[in-house]
């Protein structure tokens, strides 16, 4: 089965940095996306890897290994405004997307 | 990036009865796509809306129960049929494959409790 693996819930500290990981295991690979989705709101789209590497905009930056079915969301100079969950998504062989249940990231003073 | 929007933002509704859910884009795209999120959980797919021709089901979801409208490029609507409380969810639309990474853009969702 298709499968993507990302942690809760996680705390980090206003000013700090934070790493959200996310594994997957899909039928193929077209791309790994990350979306943003603060509470009572709809997702919005963050970043976007299909090659291996490290892709910086702004504070936060997404990396991608494809070998290890592995990507992570860095985020620096941590905002109360960053609290909200980050959903993980891959697009497989057929493009459908496949979503991560989310990681709700709690922002503390 | 598309716009777009959704109504009703918000319904309270009573088990057995219906709801019709729409989404309006700015522009017109090829794929919408209608999504539940039931809270604290992840997207689900319920369904692709193509234009010109029947919705796509995701398993778990039949026509029945969700039927879908498509009548042109910029509109669709989602009806959640015969509701019960385990109906009560977010629903989401989105439109996908326009823009430079083929992300999806999302409405602001209809957040529907079910009594």
């Amino acid at each position: 089965g298709q499968n993507i693996d990302q942690p809760t819930e996680m705390t980090a500290t206003e000013g700090a940095i934070v790493q959200i990981n996310c594994t997957y295991q899909t039928s193929g690979f077209n791309g790994l996306f990350w979306y943003q989705q603060h509470a009572g709101e709809a997702p919005t789209f963050l970043s976007y890897n299909v090659l291996d590497g490290l892709e910086e905009k702004g504070r936060f930056s997404s990396f991608l290994s494809r070998s290890k079915g592995y990507s992570y969301l860095l985020l620096k100079e941590l905002q109360m405004k960053d609290s909200a969950s980050y959903l993980c998504a891959v697009t497989d062989s057929n493009y459908q997307l496949i979503w991560g249940a989310g990681t709700k990231l709690i922002i503390k003073p | 990036s598309a716009v777009i929007s959704q109504k009703p933002s918000r319904d309270i509704c009573q088990r057995g009865t219906s709801l019709t859910i729409q989404c309006q884009v700015d522009s017109q795209v090829t794929m919408m796509f209608w999504y539940r999120q039931q809270p604290g959980q992840s997207l689900t797919l319920i369904a692709t809306a193509n234009q010109g021709s029947e919705a796509t089901y995701e398993s778990g979801f039949v026509i029945d129960k969700f039927p879908i409208s498509r009548p042109n490029l910029t509109f669709s609507t989602l009806t959640v049929s015969n509701m019960s409380p385990e109906d009560s969810s977010i629903y989401l639309c989105s439109v996908g494959g326009q823009a430079d990474y083929n992300e999806q853009f999302f409405g602001p969702g209809t957040r529907l409790t079910v009594l």
